[in-house]
């Protein structure tokens, strides 16, 4: 299957900082990324779907404001969480469409997730 | 928007026996897609049905979706330690909804 990188794997920050994760398609072109919220015991939440070239959509209940996405290139999308706080902590994994897959629905790729902690 | 559904949410299986948890769509579905996430790990994509009635196997894992396109469902036969996981399944032509997962435990 495809691979896809995800940076960091986890961090630990202060409340008010701002954080950037970083998720790369590795061995494919990928113009729609996805980024999901999961909380410990429960399922993924989709956040966000970030388009190369335009701007983010945002699930209904997800700040843009706080939740910055940058879709800059076919091959990475930006996560940035900013002013974090303790709530914000979570596991936060991004996933990528593989056109090549051919299906109805492209299948998605998932990275190994960054684990936020914001103390 | 689209909800899926799946039961049951934990499943403890004894070593060598069978079990199958079930994915429910509120509405029909293009395709469904199952995934499975160790713990500490991340999704790990397992299969895609697309066709309606549709069976596929892998090795001792059964997948099928359902004549309506509205459920599917996933058979693990005679489970091994290595099954361990959280097993989704997730539904949506463009954006996927995933159901809660059924996290599975075995003993020995």
């Amino acid at each position: 299957g495809a691979v896809v990188s995800q940076h960091p794997s986890w961090v630990i920050c202060k409340s008010g900082t701002s954080v950037k994760i970083e998720c790369r398609s590795l061995d494919f072109q990928a113009t729609t990324m996805f980024w999901y919220r999961q909380f410990p015991k429960q399922s993924l939440m989709l956040m966000a779907t970030s388009n190369e070239g335009s701007k983010a959509t945002y699930e209904q209940g997800v700040e843009k404001d706080k939740f910055l996405i940058n879709h800059a290139s076919l091959t990475l999308s930006t996560l940035t969480v900013t002013s974090a706080h303790p709530e914000d902590s979570s596991f936060y994994i991004c996933s990528a469409r593989d056109p090549r897959t051919g299906g109805i629905t492209d299948t998605q790729y998932f990275g190994p997730g960054t684990r936020l902690t914001v103390l | 928007g689209q909800q899926v559904m799946q039961i049951p949410q934990y499943q403890h299986v004894q070593e060598g026996e069978d079990f199958t948890t079930y994915c429910n769509s509120s509405t029909t579905l293009s395709n469904i897609q199952w995934y499975k996430q160790r713990p500490g790990g991340h999704p790990v994509f397992l299969i895609q049905l697309v066709k309606s009635g549709e069976v596929k196997k892998q090795k001792r894992l059964t997948f099928q979706f359902g004549e309506a396109k509205k459920n599917s469902s996933l058979h693990i036969t005679a489970t091994q330690t290595t099954d361990v996981g959280t097993y989704f399944c997730a539904g949506g032509d463009y954006k996927l909804s995933f159901g809660a997962g059924t996290t599975v435990t075995v003993r020995a």
